[in-house]
């Protein structure tokens, strides 16, 4: 069974940095795409980015809101996904899931990013 | 960045059909298609549908994408209380490298 938790949520103010993890189990992470997604509270979804396997170099793409802020990173030793997240806005409020391939076959439960002074 | 339109909200009866649709351009939708997932208030999404609409191991056969031109749709058959949730598209958008969701339906069952 695909397991994914998520970790590392809290509250940050603007500008602040964040990291946050996904441990993966039950399948071959290795071999599997990786993508981020959030939801703000009350609103849709939003695609945050996402990274291919090694095996296809490897290389993320990001949403334009996010890009030159975010890092999305995978430590397949670990089974890790990690989301590193910099000069944060208030708009980066919400939960972010950490998606099993690119278009979420299986979903975490979501940590919440709150930003606020 | 260019989203996905779809409906705020559809309402029918119970055991009714619903059709929600998805509208993109020729380098999202109209060019891959779109996904499908389900959300229940307070849980994470459920992908329902692949971009070619071939159903996920274990969904429903009242539920079935399709898509003509730039437009996905996805069709919920029997319509059941438990139906009642949010759905959202997703498709790869070519010109921003970058996938995208659609807006979201609120499907409310009476």
């Amino acid at each position: 069974e695909v397991r994914l938790v998520e970790s590392g949520g809290g509250l940050v103010k603007p500008g602040g940095s964040l990291r946050l993890s996904c441990a993966a189990s039950g399948f071959s992470f290795s071999n599997t795409f990786m993508t981020w997604a959030r939801q703000a509270p009350g609103k849709g979804l939003e695609w945050v980015g996402r990274i291919r396997r090694k095996t296809d170099v490897g290389t993320p793409d990001y949403a334009a809101p996010v890009k030159d802020r975010f890092t999305i990173s995978r430590d397949d030793s670990k089974n890790t996904l990690y989301l590193e997240m910099n000069n944060l806005k208030i708009e980066d409020t919400a939960v972010y899931y950490c998606l099993f391939g690119d278009l979420g076959e299986a979903w975490g439960q979501g940590t919440l990013v709150t930003v606020s002074s | 960045q260019a989203g996905l339109t779809q409906p705020p909200s559809v309402s029918k009866g119970l055991r009714q059909a619903a059709t929600l649709t998805c509208t993109g351009d020729s380098n999202n939708v109209g060019d891959q298609g779109a996904a499908w997932l389900q959300q229940h208030q307070g849980h994470p999404p459920k992908l329902l549908s692949y971009r070619n609409n071939n159903r996920l191991s274990g969904i429903s056969e009242r539920f079935s994408a399709s898509r003509s031109g730039n437009t996905a749709s996805l069709t919920i058959t029997g319509l059941q209380p438990d139906d009642e949730a949010d759905y959202y598209c997703i498709a790869w958008d070519s010109s921003l490298s970058a996938y995208v969701f659609g807006t979201g339906t609120t499907v409310t069952v009476l």
